[in-house]
């Protein structure tokens, strides 16, 4: 199985500042044949399902703001959020879609310094 | 509008049974992969099984052998017949759609509320 590992797992920001969420995956989430990543970002806010943010690793899903962007390749990613607003107060999860079992990381929960 | 509706959940005995169904509207059920995804209170996200358009089931370890996941074309549904049920089960069960994609398996992009399934004595 595919272990996803993120860090910190907590950490506060200022608003207006910069969210830093890494993720490392234990085997490579590249595919050779069309070179992207099967990486995955959510968001989930309290008493809501997770919402999708980033898939193939740094390609924006419809809707999010350009605040959010991933980025990385291999076995370690980023979610960068920008400009924090007092909105994107949430526990976010990193997801291999690379194979089955698909796995989450264990969660990274941002709150506002 | 594209979106997923959970059935409703429930508090069941250990070694009890249990189905779960998830209502799609806006895509249908058959064309597209479909997972489920729990999450105990207070914890993170597991993946719990997948079906994939071509009828492929997939489980996570954890569930093999209780867990079965399957779909309904006409009322474009899918399904979680839950076995043998154990205390660490109890989770709120969600359905999710992986994203279409041209080649492969994608991220899920839609998501039911979830349904509450307790499992205890």
């Amino acid at each position: 199985d595919i272990v996803m590992t993120q860090s910190p797992d907590s950490l506060a920001v200022s608003l207006g500042e910069t969210a830093t969420i890494n993720c490392r995956s234990s085997q490579t989430l590249l595919h050779t044949s069309n070179n992207k990543n099967s990486l995955a970002w959510y968001q989930q806010k309290p008493g809501q399902p997770p919402k999708l943010l980033i898939y193939w690793a740094s390609t924006r899903e419809s809707g999010v703001p350009d605040r959010f962007s991933g980025s990385g390749s291999g076995t370690d990613f980023t979610l960068t959020i920008s400009s924090l607003l007092a909105e994107d107060v949430a526990v976010y999860y990193c997801h291999q879609y690379y194979s089955t079992p698909y796995t989450f990381g264990q969660g990274t929960k941002l709150e506002i310094k | 509008e594209v979106q997923l509706v959970d059935s409703a959940g429930g508090l069941v005995q250990p070694g009890g049974s249990l189905s779960l169904s998830c209502a799609a509207s806006g895509f249908t059920v058959s064309s597209n992969y479909m997972s489920w995804v729990r999450q105990a209170p207070g914890k993170g996200l597991e993946w719990v099984s997948a079906i994939y358009a071509n009828g492929r089931t997939y489980y996570a370890d954890s569930v093999k052998g209780r867990f079965t996941i399957s779909r309904h074309i006409s009322k474009n549904t899918l399904y979680l017949q839950m076995n043998s049920l154990r205390s660490e089960d109890t989770a709120l069960y969600y359905c999710a759609r992986h994203s279409p994609a041209d080649i492969g398996v994608d991220a899920f992009d839609i998501w039911g509320l979830g349904t509450m399934v307790t499992v205890s004595s």
